[in-house]
């Protein structure tokens, strides 16, 4: 089983959709998570942190359930510029070095 | 805004060859990493140093050594390229405290040929 795992898509929705990323984690000891965005031939980019209590920002939202060791973001009224690869990511457990353990990425594409 | 910074956006190296990448990070992280990024297999970690003089071998260590003789800097070197070599390279850097604690900041990459 991967470390993380993630639905690869790709997800084509037209503008305006509401679109949703599930990600499934397997080590129970990870205490930080996180969304990264990246763009064709870019690098990684933090989206937001994923907090315990869900957190919001703008049209994207972010929850957690530790119980079940899954991970969503969701995406409120998709924009053209949205469109790119989603990174789900969690901290390697123990701390080590700060290690960090990226899924495989889903990617999403948000056409007119 | 935390900057990082790699040498090269794009290079071309002879199978052999020497080859050494440059990262460096403005904000003082003591964390810092190498990852190649190769399609579909995702980011894989080459390795990873949490201190000067420090290092720890990632996942797909095997060809490449570092260097980290200061904190701002994280060099990749690949002893004798190899065409399977040929990837997108990442360096990124963290913090171990404050608000953006194991938030990882990358730099724009190097695209590395190995012909």
């Amino acid at each position: 089983r991967k470390e993380v795992e993630q639905d690869p898509g790709p997800f084509n929705v037209p503008e305006g959709a509401t679109v949703a990323f599930n990600c499934t984690y397997s080590n129970s000891a990870s205490q930080s998570f996180f969304w990264y965005r990246q763009d064709c031939r870019k690098e990684p980019k933090l989206l937001m942190s994923v907090y315990s209590s869900g957190n919001e920002d703008g049209r994207f939202t972010a929850q957690l359930n530790r119980a079940s060791q899954y991970i969503s973001l969701l995406i409120r009224d998709s924009k053209l510029s949205d469109s790119a690869t989603y990174l789900c990511v969690v901290n390697a457990p123990y701390n080590q070095g700060g290690k960090l353990i990226f899924g495989q990425g889903t990617e999403l594409s948000v056409k007119p | 805004d935390v900057k990082v910074t790699q040498s090269s956006r794009y290079l071309v190296k002879r199978t052999g060859e020497k080859v050494f990448l440059e990262c460096v990070q403005d904000m003082d992280h003591e964390n810092m990493f190498w990852y190649r990024q190769d399609p579909g297999l995702g980011l894989r970690l080459i390795y990873f140093s949490y201190d000067v003089k420090m290092k720890e071998k990632g996942d797909i260590p095997e060809g490449y050594s570092v260097s980290r003789e200061k904190k701002e800097r994280f060099s990749l070197i690949l002893e004798s390229a190899s065409t399977n070599q040929t990837s997108m390279y990442l360096c990124a850097s963290s913090s171990i405290t404050g608000g953006d604690k194991n938030i990882q900041y990358f730099g724009a990459g190097t695209r590395l040929s190995v012909l």
